[in-house]
């Protein structure tokens, strides 16, 4: 069984351009969330895709966007890079069927430095 | 939305047995809580999840009361590598619940000294 991957795993940008980070999905899994992590604070939820469509959203831009593929690899998107966008992305998959919560699992995480 | 409160910080000694409590006072009915473990520079790992009342598996146990206001992590007899931030999450992941209701508390910082 395959974890969550995510790629690359280092990023430098200035400010203004846009980047694209990648994530594969746990095998078996349907379902992906992207997270920004700040240094020193927890995770905030970006968004959710499920089947190829956005399922949920947290308190971001719509500058920061997303895509899930057939595959159910998924990848965000971020415009107009800003300083404050340095973070570490965290991407996690989880299976959704309709029931009971599903458990999430994260990949390592893309580190992004906008300067 | 259910937000979440721990303590900023613990310290332990190796052999002991952790408690780190979560407050979600505004919890909501379709509201699971889940904890994870988070290394330096690493995605969050899950350790544990539960809706009521004791959920115990092999590395943790998860105490929950009839309220549901709050929960307990217990790590039975920690080690040095159980030195990690521990994150209380709340929140409805059932397919078109999720929205945006995934928030993680600002985590709790356990150190363990031998």
């Amino acid at each position: 069984e395959t974890g969550v991957t995510q790629s690359p795993t280092h990023l430098i940008k200035t400010r203004g351009q846009q980047v694209t980070l990648r994530c594969s999905s746990q095998s078996g899994h349907n379902t992906v969330s992207w997270y920004q992590q700040a240094l020193g604070q927890g995770p905030q939820f970006i968004f959710q895709y499920y089947r190829e469509e956005e399922n949920g959203r947290g308190n971001f831009p719509p500058r920061f966007s997303g895509l899930q593929f057939p595959n159910y690899s998924s990848e965000l998107n971020v415009n107009a890079l800003e300083l404050d966008d340095s973070a570490l992305y965290l991407c996690a998959s989880s299976l959704v069927t309709g029931g009971p919560q599903e458990t999430q699992y994260f990949g390592p995480g893309t580190r992004l430095l906008v300067l | 939305l259910a937000k979440t409160t721990q303590p900023i910080s613990m310290d332990s000694y190796e052999g002991q047995e952790v408690n780190i409590t979560c407050s979600h006072n505004n919890i909501a009915t379709n509201d699971y809580i889940t904890w994870y473990q988070q290394f330096p520079s690493q995605g969050p790992r899950f350790i544990i999840q539960g809706y009521k009342t004791k959920v115990t598996n092999e590395v943790a146990s998860l105490f929950i009361p009839a309220d549901r206001k709050s929960s307990t992590l217990s790590l039975p007899r920690v080690s040095l590598s159980d030195t990690a931030v521990y994150y209380c999450l709340v929140g409805d992941m059932v397919y078109g619940g999720s929205q945006g209701n995934l928030i993680f508390g600002k985590g709790t910082k356990l150190s363990v000294k031998p």
